[in-house]
């Protein structure tokens, strides 16, 4: 069966610096893998998509960014973190017209 | 633009009662339209999903209601449990992207 990590849990980093959030998945090959943001009470908003390795789609101009470096592996990443950036980090798959999503990550910039 | 419409924002019903939360788009595109329940601190978890061409779906207590014409869909819960409070999301898929709605918070009073 099809399963999604995602790590850390949770996450308290300074403003400043570097964020390094990875996502697998296993039991498919050449998922379509997405990062999502969720702030306190808010709803989805969709950060990157990837159809392929290499392949990113950027759907809101910030201080992040993605990478692909392997088939089930996504990356989400910052040089420099904001104050902004604080949420909840949401990886998923797409299998047909549905998602399944990681446990996510809390992340707290202080 | 928010391409899916989500209401009520929250909502509080009696043990026993009916929830009911309400979902509107535009994009005649979308070719499939899941409902995702959140309990804090969790990822997403798919609840129930229905393709266009269907107009009801029903999966023990959790129901999906599907207009096409009116481009609207809603999702019913009931005999609704204290076990159910958690946040729903309606989304609505094409192609590659999912658009989600904003959420309803649900409360069920025992």
């Amino acid at each position: 069966s099809q399963t999604i990590h995602q790590w850390p849990a949770t996450l308290v980093q300074p403003v400043g610096s570097p964020l390094s959030l990875e996502c697998t998945v296993e039991g498919t090959s050449n998922p379509n893998l997405y990062w999502y943001r969720q702030a306190a009470g808010r709803g989805l908003q969709l950060l990157f998509y990837s159809v392929g390795i290499g392949q990113i789609s950027s759907e809101v101009p910030q201080n992040l960014s993605a990478s692909r470096p392997q088939d089930r592996q996504f990356i989400l990443s910052s040089k420099k973190l904001l104050l902004s950036d604080s949420g909840f980090y949401l990886c998923a798959w797409r299998h047909g017209g549905r998602h399944t999503f990681g446990s996510g990550t809390r992340l707290t910039v202080v | 633009q928010q391409q899916v419409k989500q209401s009520p924002q929250s909502l509080i019903v009696q043990k026993g009662g009916i929830s009911i939360i309400n979902c509107a788009y535009e994009n005649t595109a979308f070719d499939y339209f899941p409902w995702y329940q959140q309990f804090p601190g969790k990822g997403p978890a798919l609840l129930i999903a229905i393709r266009p061409d269907v107009s009801e779906k029903k999966e023990g207590r959790f129901t999906i209601s599907f207009n096409k014409s009116a481009k609207q869909f809603s999702l019913h819960i009931m005999d609704s449990q204290p076990g159910d409070s958690a946040t729903y999301f309606c989304a609505a898929h094409t192609g590659n992207q999912f658009y989600f709605g904003t959420g309803t918070s649900l409360t069920v009073i025992p």
